[in-house]
């Protein structure tokens, strides 16, 4: 079984659609990202929390929001689903008590907004 | 994080070593060597680092100069699978969360 899992894989919708991304990770770590990637360009961060009390905006987090809801999850919501939201999605793990900066990446999320 | 230099890309025969350069002239003394790599739209997948010593794990080996302003990522065999955009990645152990700044990678063609 994966160690990082993302629900769901694809999803399509429609402008003004309120959607949710779900990650969830049984590595046990406290950290977790979400992350963007556009076509043949890098990953842009969106969120990270480094624990259940603990959120933190990225480099592009406007129309975007997180919730962690335990340890072992976190969703990303869009809350108005716009066009240029249309892009893969990814949710990262690591381990601040081991090694911080060694991130386990989920299979992503594709995103279509119509 | 110091900035790397990769060559944009590379073919490398199925069953052959394949050698990734990275350059990172800049480092400083308490960055790491990071490699990552991304297969077609899958999440990247962590290879290796190191600091200054020739690391090596069941994925590949990470040599580094001793000047550490270069590295080698060296898969000793590579298959079709190892087909994949690979990222060095520099940057400190400590400190606070910040994005992986991918760049723009080497893509590795393994051709059969």
């Amino acid at each position: 079984d994966a160690d990082v899992t993302q629900t769901p894989r694809n999803r399509i919708t429609k402008t003004g659609k309120r959607i949710m991304l779900e990650c969830s990770q049984t590595k046990g770590h406290d950290r977790m990202y979400w992350y963007r990637q556009d076509p043949g360009l890098g990953l842009q961060l969106i969120y990270y929390s480094f624990d259940v009390k603990d959120i933190n905006k990225g480099e592009i987090s406007d129309g975007y929001s997180v919730s962690r809801q335990a340890q072992a999850k976190f969703s990303l919501s869009l809350e108005s689903a716009i066009p240029n939201q249309t892009a893969l999605y990814f949710c990262a793990t690591s381990d601040s008590h081991y090694d911080r900066e060694t991130q386990y990446f989920g299979p992503g999320t594709r995103l279509l907004v119509l | 994080d110091a900035k790397t230099t990769q060559p944009p890309s590379m073919d490398c025969a199925e069953g052959r070593a394949a050698n990734l350069p990275c350059n990172h002239s800049t480092i400083s003394g308490n960055e790491y060597v990071y490699w990552y790599r991304q297969i077609h739209s899958q999440g990247p997948q962590y290879i290796i680092h190191g600091l200054k010593n020739n690391e090596t794990n069941e994925m590949a080996s990470l040599i580094i100069t001793e000047d550490r302003k270069s590295s080698t990522l060296i898969l000793p065999h590579a298959t079709l699978r190892d087909t994949a955009v690979y990222y060095c990645i520099v940057r400190r152990r400590a400190g606070s969360a910040r994005q992986l700044t991918f760049g723009s990678g080497t893509q590795l063609t393994v051709l059969p």
